[in-house]
């Protein structure tokens, strides 16, 4: 069964202390690994697809690496507004081929203190 | 910026009333989705929607929900007769297909409605 495990459920950070969070899958075949930051209240906003072991992407504060297990996403000197629940999400292929659901993991809710 | 558009934000309705749940999705998009949120859970799926037909619909998605494209622009979840447990946020997200299809382009949501049933 496809699932998706990402840790820590929540991680506390003061202002400017770095840290990684965790995505684990077991996917027959991957066809991306995408993380999403989701505000209370709000709809998961894209962030980074990744689509095969080794490959990175980065965006202001924010880098995602991808393993054949796992992804991280690493935050380098984070600051308050990017306190959020990320997620990280796998889609099912479905018999036809398409893009069938995501599968999500239950997220890390990082707080970053000032 | 092109983005997935839902209305209402809140609603609140009574037990066994029908709710219609209303999305935009990003204009050119062909694939769309409906998920759900139930407070400090997962986000699961619903059903999967392209060329005026399901795709996929997950165990959740029985016999009290629907969903339609009516026109070129709105795509519509109906719940028939609303219970408790469907209290949760409600997101839709869309998929420009590429060259190769859908697999592996981004799914954009929308920013979710809130549905509470008393």
């Amino acid at each position: 069964e496809d699932q998706v495990t990402q840790s820590p459920e929540a991680l506390r950070l003061q202002e400017g202390e770095s840290s990684s969070l965790n995505c684990s899958y077991t996917v027959s075949g991957l066809r991306g690994l995408f993380w999403y930051r989701q505000d209370p209240g709000k709809g998961p906003e894209f962030l980074f697809t990744l689509y095969s072991a080794g490959e990175e992407k980065e965006k202001e504060r924010l880098k995602a690496t991808l393993t054949k297990k796992e992804s991280f996403l690493h935050i380098t000197a984070p600051k308050p507004e990017d306190s959020a629940t990320y997620l990280c999400a796998v889609p099912v292929v479905n018999y036809g081929g398409s893009q069938g659901n995501l599968i999500f993991g239950k997220g890390t809710k990082l707080s970053v203190k000032p | 910026e092109p983005e997935v558009t839902q209305t209402p934000s809140h609603q609140v309705t009574q037990m066994g009333q029908e709710v219609i749940l209303r999305c935009v999705p990003i204009s050119n998009h062909l694939y769309f989705y409906w998920y759900r949120q139930i407070l400090g859970q997962k986000v699961e799926f619903l059903v999967s929607f392209y060329n005026n037909e399901i795709s996929e619909k997950s165990e959740i998605f029985d016999d009290q929900f629907s969903v339609e494209r009516p026109d070129g622009s709105n795509f519509t979840l109906k719940i028939r007769s609303t219970k408790l447990e469907d209290s949760a946020m409600y997101f839709c997200a869309s998929i420009l297909a590429g060259t190769s299809g859908s697999l592996g382009e981004t799914q954009y949501f929308g920013p979710g409605t809130r549905l509470l049933v008393l």
